[in-house]
């Protein structure tokens, strides 16, 4: 099973300054990795996938870098609706399985 | 607009069962496989079981392997998870979710609001 660690959990940052979100693979995923947010309650939203691809209404301080084990998850200049939990989930290894990382979560500092 | 609508869950004993629905509407359901994903309470995301889009193929996270399946009826375009020997550990909201029009695609574009389980005594 590939195992995604990311880092940190936590991190506090002020609303307009940039958060930066690393996950990385146990093994090459390739490009096959994407970002989802996820606030108290809801379901999760997809953000980003094929590593870089933003999905549909994703505003655009929202980016995705990285391939093989190494990705970043940027948001340019956080909003206040920015503050959440925020997960990767690589799809390289399927089937047998999916896996997700254990989450940042996006604190206002 | 593609809707997916969780129910079933609720509170069951150590080594019940209990069974998970989701109703989907808005895609052609029988067209795309369809995931069950959890999320426990302080933990990540954990992919739970894939079905395949005619159902004929199942697939299952070690920790749920032997315990919990995952079905489909394309005619109700309803998915099912029949979970049974249910531990503490499994406790959690359990989503349904659907990935994107893209064969060989395997993140989710749509996600149902969720469906709490809670195993306990």
């Amino acid at each position: 099973e590939i195992v995604m660690t990311q880092s940190p959990a936590t991190l506090s940052v002020s609303p307009g300054e940039r958060a930066t979100l690393s996950c990385r693979a146990s093994q090459s995923v390739s490009i096959n990795l994407a970002w989802y947010q996820q606030k108290p309650g809801q379901a999760p939203r997809l953000l980003i996938y094929g590593a870089s691809t933003r999905a549909t209404g994703i505003p655009a301080r929202f980016s995705g870098s990285g391939s093989g084990t190494e990705f970043t998850l940027t948001i340019s200049s956080l909003q206040s609706e920015d503050f959440a939990l925020y997960y990767c989930q690589q799809y390289n290894n399927w089937p047998p399985s999916l896996t997700f990382g254990g989450g940042t979560k996006v604190e206002i500092k | 607009e593609v809707q997916l609508l969780e129910s079933g869950g609720g509170l069951v004993q150590p080594g019940g069962s209990l069974r998970l629905s989701c109703a989907a509407s808005g895609f052609t359901f029988s067209g795309y496989a369809m995931t069950w994903v959890r999320l426990a309470p302080g933990k990540g995301l954990e992919w739970v079981s894939t079905i395949s889009a005619s159902g004929g193929n199942t697939y299952s996270a070690d920790s749920v392997k032997g315990r919990f399946t995952i079905s489909r009826d394309n005619s109700k375009t309803t998915l099912y998870l029949q979970m049974s020997s249910l531990r503490a550990e499994d406790t959690a909201v359990y989503y349904c979710a659907k990935p994107p029009p893209v064969a060989g695609t395997d993140y989710f574009d749509y996600w149902g609001q969720g469906t709490l389980v809670t195993v306990s005594s």
